[in-house]
């Protein structure tokens, strides 16, 4: 069974430092996809990000960027120069198979930013 | 990206009476639905998978005959909580998806608040 885990519960940071988030996850399956989403106060899900199995290459969105390890099963996210903005609940979340997702997700607990000003 | 919505947004009811919580994809045709929960600082479980058309497939330990869900057309799916409780006070977010393009990537709704008193 997959299973995906976020050991940072929380983390709280000073205004334009490096953060990053830790994700790892378990899994049989040779084909996967991994997930980053951020949830807001609002409670609506951001999707940040999508990586399959075979991609192992690190990715870069602006001040986002993805770390993907298959040896040891992780996909860390950073986020650099953080903003108050950046504040919010994230979760990592993986889906098997080729699907891509159309098995539902199953999400890690979930990491509490808190960027401080 | 695809527009999900749900309503209402917030709802409190008396325990033993039946909620049905709404999920409508805006602007795509959602061949797949998911349903989420989200207990107050906690991680997101998938409840159920529905595709349109079908009978749900609901996830170990969660009870079919009281959440009812309805996959009608490609646009509306709904969640029906019956005879609630208070301990079925949660966060309900759906997400749908299609299988005509190949992304597979989930949209999610803006979730729905329920308050059983």
């Amino acid at each position: 069974a997959q299973k995906v885990t976020q050991a940072q519960t929380e983390i709280s940071v000073v205004e334009k430092e490096d953060v990053t988030l830790d994700c790892v996850y378990e899994t049989r399956d040779t084909t996967y996809y991994l997930f980053w989403y951020k949830q807001p106060p609002s409670g609506e899900l951001v999707f940040l990000i999508r990586r399959n199995s075979f991609d192992e290459q690190n990715e870069i969105s602006g001040r986002y960027s993805w770390n993907f390890q298959k040896s040891t099963s992780s996909f860390n996210f950073t986020i650099t120069a953080s903003q108050v903005v950046d504040s919010a609940v994230y979760f990592c979340a993986l889906s098997e198979g080729s699907g891509g997702g159309a098995d539902g997700l199953t999400f890690g607990k979930g990491t509490h930013l808190i960027i401080q000003p | 990206g695809a527009v999900v919505s749900q309503h209402p947004s917030r709802v409190i009811c008396k325990s033993g009476t039946s909620v049905k919580i709404e999920c409508r994809s805006l602007d795509f045709q959602a061949t797949t639905m998911f349903w989420y929960r989200q207990f107050p600082k906690k991680s997101l479980m998938l409840m159920a998978t529905s595709n349109e058309g079908s009978k749900a497939t609901y996830e170990q330990g969660v009870e079919k005959d009281k959440f009812l869900i309805n996959h009608a057309s490609l646009t509306l799916s709904t969640l029906t909580v019956t005879s609630a409780h208070p301990e079925d006070s949660s966060f309900y977010i759906c997400s749908g998806m299609s299988l005509h393009t190949n992304s597979y990537e989930q949209y999610f709704g803006p979730g729905t608040r329920l308050t059983v008193t």
